[in-house]
């Protein structure tokens, strides 16, 4: 079955605590990118990957770290959490063609408190 | 710069009622445009896209959406809602080149009662 999935589904953590979440999909998709949904506003992108070791800024990376070491993972590092960071995470996929849309496949999301 | 626009934050209808929701967006081209659904608790599931072609689009779940470049608007209809379709709706905007991001509007919660 094409999935994305993310661990943990729920973390409470404290300021300051290292923490990642971990995003891995089996479709074999090149993009990967990470959101975060917050209520009034949406879904925003925090970071994106169009390939493997290649990865850039979305519109909201401060506080906030990627990696893509292999295509099928994409881990979310929170090096310092803060409070502002409590939210809800997804991760998303897709074929990334470029210049072609392809349907992005979510996560089933994580959420995150940071006390 | 991309944008979306979903100028209803809460709409209610009641059952077997028609439903549209609002999308408009800002693009320098003819853009993708997706509607995805959130059901409470869940992630997110793609309903219907348009990339090119007939601007009527049919989705899953009996929902369809108009792409009217006039408007830069793509609305999502439903000629008769059911109580399990109260969730929230949120309207994406693709680039077609470069990284091929998504840009997400705010969203609409529906609230479907008897």
């Amino acid at each position: 079955e094409a999935q994305v999935t993310q661990n943990p589904r729920y973390l409470i953590t404290v300021t300051g605590k290292k923490l990642t979440v971990t995003c891995s999909q089996n479709m074999n998709h090149e993009y990967m990118s990470w959101y975060r949904q917050d209520p009034g506003l949406g879904l925003r992108q925090i970071y994106y990957s169009m390939n493997v070791e290649v990865t850039d800024k979305g519109d909201v990376p401060e506080g906030y770290k990627v990696s893509r070491k292999e295509k099928r993972n994409f881990p979310l590092i929170l090096e310092s959490p803060s409070p502002n960071q409590t939210s809800l995470y997804f991760c998303a996929s897709h074929r990334g063609r470029r210049g072609f849309t392809d349907t992005q496949y979510f996560g089933p999301g994580t959420r995150l408190t940071v006390l | 710069a991309q944008s979306v626009t979903q100028p209803d934050i809460h709409i209610t209808v009641s059952e077997g009622a028609s439903l549209e929701l609002r999308c408009n967006y800002s693009y320098g081209a003819t853009p993708y445009l997706f509607w995805y659904v959130q059901s409470p608790g869940q992630g997110l599931q793609l309903l219907l896209k348009y990339f090119s072609g007939d601007t009527l689009v049919q989705g899953i779940k009996g929902f369809e959406a108009e792409f009217k470049r006039s408007q830069s608007s793509f609305n999502l209809r439903k000629p008769s809602v059911h109580w399990s379709d109260a969730a929230e709706y949120f309207c994406a905007v693709g680039e077609r080149t470069g990284a091929n991001n998504l840009f997400f509007g705010t969203g609409t919660r529906l609230t479907v009662i008897p």
